[in-house]
């Protein structure tokens, strides 16, 4: 099984701050990795796809990068609504998630 | 527009087997590269995949679960079913089922576009 480990477990920033999240996978799995958010009593959304492709109607300040086992997550000029738990997930093997990151909007 | 709705049971005993139901609309499971996926989440906690199926009736299962899962497909209903022997407490979640792809041409998985909104399945005698 495919490890993802995610860093922080939980972050507090201020609207307009740009924030990382980082997405550690245990072996190579080329950019077969995508995030999603998720705020309180709602589904995943997803964000972006194959590491760095946006999905249609998110907002342009996410942005990922990353291939092989290193992969990031920004948000720039955070917004009060991105307050949610981001999580990655990849598909190279059997598909597993990270374990998430809180993001509190202080 | 892709709308994705779980449904079943909200409460199983231990031992038993829960059957839950995917209904779609906005796709179809005869076209080619389309999957349906299952994702459950312990309350508080993370995601976790447990199966998912594509159009050529191809099926994958969560190593871990691989035993007590079975999902099966009603192309022309428009329906993903999902049954979980043997239940247990810490099997109680909320359930998704999400559209994906399966890219022919690069023999890639994609992530999971569209969710439905959950089924919360609390195991408990």
């Amino acid at each position: 099984e495919i490890v993802l480990t995610q860093s922080p477990d939980f972050q507090s920033v201020t609207p307009k701050e740009t924030v990382t999240i980082t997405c550690r996978a245990s072996q190579t799995i080329g950019d077969l990795l995508h995030w999603y958010q998720q705020k309180p009593g709602q589904s995943p959304k997803l964000l972006i796809k194959y590491a760095s492709h946006t999905f249609s109607g998110v907002p342009s300040r996410f942005s990922g990068s990353g291939s092989g086992t290193h992969f990031t997550l920004t948000i720039n000029s955070l917004e009060p609504e991105d307050a949610a738990t981001y999580y990655c997930h990849q598909t190279s093997g059997l598909p597993t998630f990270g374990q998430g990151t809180k993001l509190q909007i202080k | 527009q892709i709308t994705l709705k779980e449904s079943g049971p909200t409460l199983v005993k231990p031992t038993q087997t829960l059957t839950l139901t995917c209904t779609f609309s906005g796709f179809s499971l005869s076209t080619t590269g389309v999957g349906v996926g299952w994702i459950r989440q312990p309350p508080g906690k993370a995601l976790e995949w447990l199966a998912d199926i594509y159009w050529d009736d191809d099926k994958r299962y969560n190593s871990f679960l691989k035993s007590r899962l079975t999902i099966t497909k009603d192309t022309s209903g428009n329906q993903v079913a999902l049954t979980m022997a043997n239940m247990d407490p810490l099997d109680t979640a909320t359930y998704y089922c999400a559209h994906t792809n399966y890219e022919i041409l690069t023999n890639y998985y994609d992530g999971f576009h569209m969710w439905g909104q959950g089924t919360m399945v609390t195991v408990s005698s």
